[in-house]
């Protein structure tokens, strides 16, 4: 079955303590991203890559790092979380083929509260 | 004024009514616009897309596009109370750019 996947579904942390949230997929896609949802501003682009060890600074990244070192993975990385971090984190991918539209298929997405 | 506007409602409608959903948007560059149904504890998924103007029609579904107003909207045909869920808009320029999103429009369908 095609996904994306992510993990934790639901995470928990305090401030200053470093998580990763894992992102796979397996489409064999080149593009993948990051989007925070938010109450009241909708998705908001964190990072994005258009292909292995390609990427690049959506419209919110900072507090924020990613890798893309395989192109079934993209995870990321919250160096020292704080709590306006706390938000709700969605992993996407979408195909070269796809991309002039970019049709995007998303994870089930992952709850983060930072304390 | 921002690139894509979306009203988040929400919207309750009674089962079987017509709904209409809409966004309006800046950039004339959009050319492929989208909607995505966003269940609660879900992910986007995508529902429809269309390239420029014009409607494109899928079950109970049609999409519309109307470029010269920047205005495009999703009619739901024969509502049903699985059509609960939140609609995003999303449009792009074509040129591998990404995905700009609505902030969404909350929709309940009551029995």
């Amino acid at each position: 079955e095609a996904q994306v996947t992510q993990n934790p579904r639901y995470l928990i942390t305090v401030t200053g303590k470093k998580l990763t949230v894992t992102c796979s997929q397996n489409m064999n896609h080149e593009y993948m991203s990051w989007y925070r949802q938010d109450p009241g501003l909708g998705l908001r682009q964190i990072y994005y890559s258009m292909n292995v060890e390609v990427t690049d600074k959506g419209d919110v990244p900072e507090g924020y790092k990613v890798s893309r070192k395989e192109k079934r993975n993209f995870p990321l990385i919250l160096e020292s979380p704080s709590p306006n971090q706390t938000s709700l984190y969605f992993c996407a991918s979408s195909s070269y083929r796809e991309t002039a539209k970019n049709i995007q298929y998303f994870g089930a997405g992952t709850r983060l509260s930072v304390l | 004024q921002k690139e894509v506007e979306q009203d988040p409602g929400p919207l309750s409608v009674p089962e079987g009514a017509i709904v209409s959903l809409n966004c309006t948007y800046s950039n004339s560059a959009f050319q492929y616009f989208m909607w995505y149904r966003q269940y609660s504890r879900k992910g986007p998924e995508l529902l429809m897309y269309t390239y420029s103007s014009g409607n494109k029609e899928d079950g109970r579904f049609t999409a519309q596009v109307d470029k010269s107003s920047k205005y495009i909207s999703l009619f739901i045909r024969d509502s049903q109370p699985s059509d609960s869920a939140t609609y995003l808009c999303a449009m792009n320029t074509g040129s591998q750019g990404n995905l700009i999103f609505g902030k969404g429009t909350k929709l309940s369908v009551k029995p």
